[in-house]
């Protein structure tokens, strides 16, 4: 089965910028989706096909994918971006999840 | 603004068969692949599987077995049901839903669901 990888936990002062990164085979050849999910709260679409943004969702989220890397960069972070943040991709028509990487603003 | 409303069990005992419903208002339920997730308390989000409006699906290998999701577009509506429940279906449920290559861009609720003797 396909593995999704990001790091446990990034901490990231505030005005600072933040990389979270989610690792997976040719994982550049597929499109990489990243959400967002606050405490309590269901999970919301902040990068889609890579490196687009849904509207709503602020210029300070961006994304990159390539080879077998894809990162969720934060830039001029604000203490409401702590969160847990999750990579997902498809493969083989299913979905895969990353294991979510928690995001201390500090 | 589309938004997706969920309902479901949230106590069961082992061996019983979980049931959600997930109903979508305010938009579209054409073109859409529907999903549902779960998450484990303290744990990431897992992919259980997805169904179209045409009634096709996918489901997560590992719970192929034990799944059946279904659709009624007349109500603009879809289900999920997972035979033979134990603990370690113990999660929040989420219904989801995005068009093609666009992501999972609509989430219900969630729905917690416990699995107890």
């Amino acid at each position: 089965s396909y593995e999704l990888t990001q790091p446990p936990s990034v901490s990231v002062s505030p005005g600072q910028t933040a990389s979270i990164t989610c690792s997976g085979d040719k994982l550049g050849d597929k499109y990489a989706y990243w959400y967002q999910q606050r405490p309590g709260q269901s999970p919301v679409l902040i990068i889609y096909q890579d490196n687009k943004r849904p509207s709503g969702i602020p210029a300070r989220f961006s994304g990159s994918n390539s080879g077998n890397t894809a990162t969720l960069t934060i830039s001029v972070t604000q203490t409401m971006d702590e969160a847990d943040y999750y990579c997902q991709t498809w493969h083989i028509n299913s979905v895969v999840f990353g294991g979510g990487t928690e995001l201390t603003v500090l | 603004q589309v938004r997706l409303h969920q309902w479901g069990a949230g106590l069961l005992k082992p061996s019983e068969t979980l049931s959600l419903t997930c109903a979508v208002y305010g938009g579209s339920f054409s073109g859409y692949y529907w999903s549902y997730i779960r998450q484990p308390p303290g744990k990431g989000l897992e992919w259980i599987g997805e169904i179209n409006d045409s009634g096709s699906t996918n489901y997560k290998s590992s719970l192929k077995s034990r799944v059946t999701m279904s659709v009624d577009t007349s109500k603009k509506q879809f289900s999920l049901k997972l035979t033979s429940v134990t603990a370690a279906d113990t999660a929040v449920y989420y219904c989801a839903g995005g068009q093609s290559a666009a992501g999972l861009k609509l989430w219900g609720q969630g729905t917690l669901v416990t699995v107890s003797s």
